[in-house]
C-alpha cells in the first residue's frame, strides 16, 4: 500500500550543488508529474511524463531536467541549486483512462538551498 | 487552456459554523474538477471530484461540492466546521479529453476558531 513514495524527505543544499529528487508508484499508472508548492502559489507544475519514454515541460521548468525511468519511476534533477528553488516538491501519479482517476501525490521533500 | 482561481486566501470559521471555500474554473472544454486538501506537513489527498456524472458531488469527511455551470464555479462546503478540518485547500481542474494535467488554485488556508 506504498502509494507514491519520494525520497529524501528533506535536504539542505548549498548554492552551486546538483541533486536527484526520487520518485516511484507502484499503482502502474502511466502519467506522472513533478510539482513544486510556495506560499500563496499552490502548485506548480514543473514536468510530467504522459507515459513512460516522453516528458514535458510544465510551467515552471527552468532549472530542472527530469528522467522517466521506467514505468513506475520519474526522478527530478537540479543541476546547479539555487536559492530560488528552496520549495516543498511533490510527486503525483495518475491513470486518466477515461474512467478517471485522481492524481495521487507523495509526502513531499522539503528542499533548502543556502 | 484551463485554470482555477480560488477567492481568499485565508478563511476562518468558528466550530460547528458553515465552511465555504470558492472555486471558479476557466476551460475551454468540459472539465474534470477535484478538491484537495493537505494538513500540514503532509502531501495532497483527494477530498472529492466531479466528472459529469452528478453536479452535486460528496466527498469525505463531510465536504460536498456543486457543479455550476452557469456560474463556472465548483464551491466546497461543509455545514458543521470540525477542528480537524483544518488545513489548506487546493480545487483543481483538468480537461475532459485526454491525458492532460491537472491544474492547481493558489490554495485556500481554512482555520477554525473554537
Amino acid at each position: 500500500n506504498a502509494g507514491v513514495t519520494q525520497t529524501p524527505k528533506f535536504q539542505v543544499l548549498k548554492t552551486g550543488q546538483s541533486m536527484t529528487l526520487q520518485c516511484a508508484q507502484d499503482m502502474n499508472h502511466n502519467s506522472m508529474y513533478w510539482y513544486r508548492q510556495d506560499p500563496g502559489m499552490g502548485l506548480r507544475l514543473i514536468y510530467y511524463s504522459a507515459s513512460e519514454g516522453t516528458t514535458d515541460k510544465g510551467e515552471v521548468p527552468n532549472g530542472y531536467n527530469v528522467s522517466r525511468l521506467n514505468k513506475r519511476e520519474f526522478s527530478l534533477r537540479l543541476e546547479s541549486a539555487a536559492p530560488s528553488q528552496t520549495s516543498v516538491y511533490f510527486c503525483a501519479s495518475s491513470d486518466f483512462d477515461g474512467t478517471l482517476t485522481e492524481a495521487f501525490f507523495g509526502q513531499g521533500t522539503r528542499l533548502t538551498v543556502v | 487552456a484551463q485554470s482555477v482561481t480560488q477567492l481568499g486566501s485565508h478563511v476562518s470559521v468558528s466550530e460547528g459554523a458553515l465552511v465555504l471555500l470558492r472555486c471558479n474554473y476557466s476551460s475551454s472544454v468540459p472539465p474534470y474538477l477535484f478538491w484537495y486538501v493537505q494538513y500540514p506537513n503532509q502531501g495532497l489527498q483527494l477530498l472529492l471530484k466531479y466528472t459529469s456524472a452528478a453536479t452535486l458531488v460528496k466527498g469525505i469527511n463531510g465536504f460536498e461540492a456543486e457543479f455550476k455551470k452557469s456560474e463556472t464555479s465548483f464551491h466546497l462546503t461543509k455545514p458543521s466546521a470540525h477542528m480537524s478540518d483544518a488545513a489548506e485547500y487546493f480545487c483543481a481542474v483538468r480537461r475532459y479529453f485526454g491525458n492532460e494535467k491537472l491544474t492547481f488554485g493558489t490554495g485556500t488556508r481554512l482555520t477554525i476558531i473554537p
